[in-house]
């Protein structure tokens, strides 16, 4: 399966905007890209995917380059909940058992200061 | 709702004890999984189920057996516990692209 690249930690003002990267050179024409993000001592929490077009849902967005080698999750207005540990994943299309299959990197820590 | 529940949230086990984490989902998922997270790492999948009945192994599935006799029960089983297994383990389920995961159970073997 293709992985990603991210950096290993990033930092932020509160109520600055977030740009959080995220680099997946080998990815498939059918791979979806999700983001999901992961609050201390919690368990992971779907933040947004897409396919190839940006996308954008209440809690972020999702910009895809043309070529689909990088994506950035955007938070418009970084909050102090904020602070977390932010994967990055590709997924690929319904291959009966493997749908859905999630494989985590270690991530991005956002650190948000007040 | 209350989406996805794990049963314990915490468990001490000696080597070589067995014991079996419960998870369950009111959201009528077909898709279950088991994860394991080690310090400092992300997630890891060691089993999944794709229906009632059925279940494929993961990643590390090593030391780790499952059942899904119920569509919303997705068991973990562990036979014969090992230091190696301390760990904090995550139940999920889906329907689409999506997952929804639990709160954890964190795990220690001595």
């Amino acid at each position: 399966d293709a992985k990603t690249t991210q950096p290993n930690s990033m930092e932020s003002n509160e109520e600055e905007p977030v740009h959080l990267p995220c680099n997946h050179s080998t990815i498939s024409g059918t791979d979806y890209i999700h983001w999901y993000r992961q609050l201390p001592s919690q368990g992971p929490e779907y933040v947004i995917h897409g396919l190839t077009s940006n996308v954008n849902n209440r809690m972020a967005s999702l910009a895809i380059a043309e070529d689909r080698k990088s994506s950035t999750l955007i938070l418009h207005r970084a909050t102090l909940r904020d602070a977390a540990v932010y994967y990055c994943i590709l997924s690929g299309m319904d291959r009966g058992s493997t749908l859905g299959r999630l494989y985590f990197g270690r991530g991005t820590q956002l650190t948000v200061w007040p | 709702n209350a989406g996805v529940t794990q049963t314990p949230k915490f468990r001490v086990l000696k080597t070589g004890q067995s014991m079996t984490l419960l998870c369950a989902q009111d959201m009528n998922h077909e898709y279950m999984y088991w994860y394991r997270q080690d310090p400092g790492m992300g997630l890891r999948l060691i089993h999944y189920s794709v229906g009632e009945g059925t279940t494929a192994k993961g990643e590390v599935p090593d030391g780790y057996n499952v059942s899904r006799l119920k569509k919303q029960n997705f068991l973990l089983g562990l036979e014969s516990a090992a230091p190696s297994q301390t760990s904090v383990y995550f139940c999920a389920s889906s329907s689409t692209r999506v997952q929804f995961f639990g709160p954890g159970t964190r795990l220690t073997v001595l």
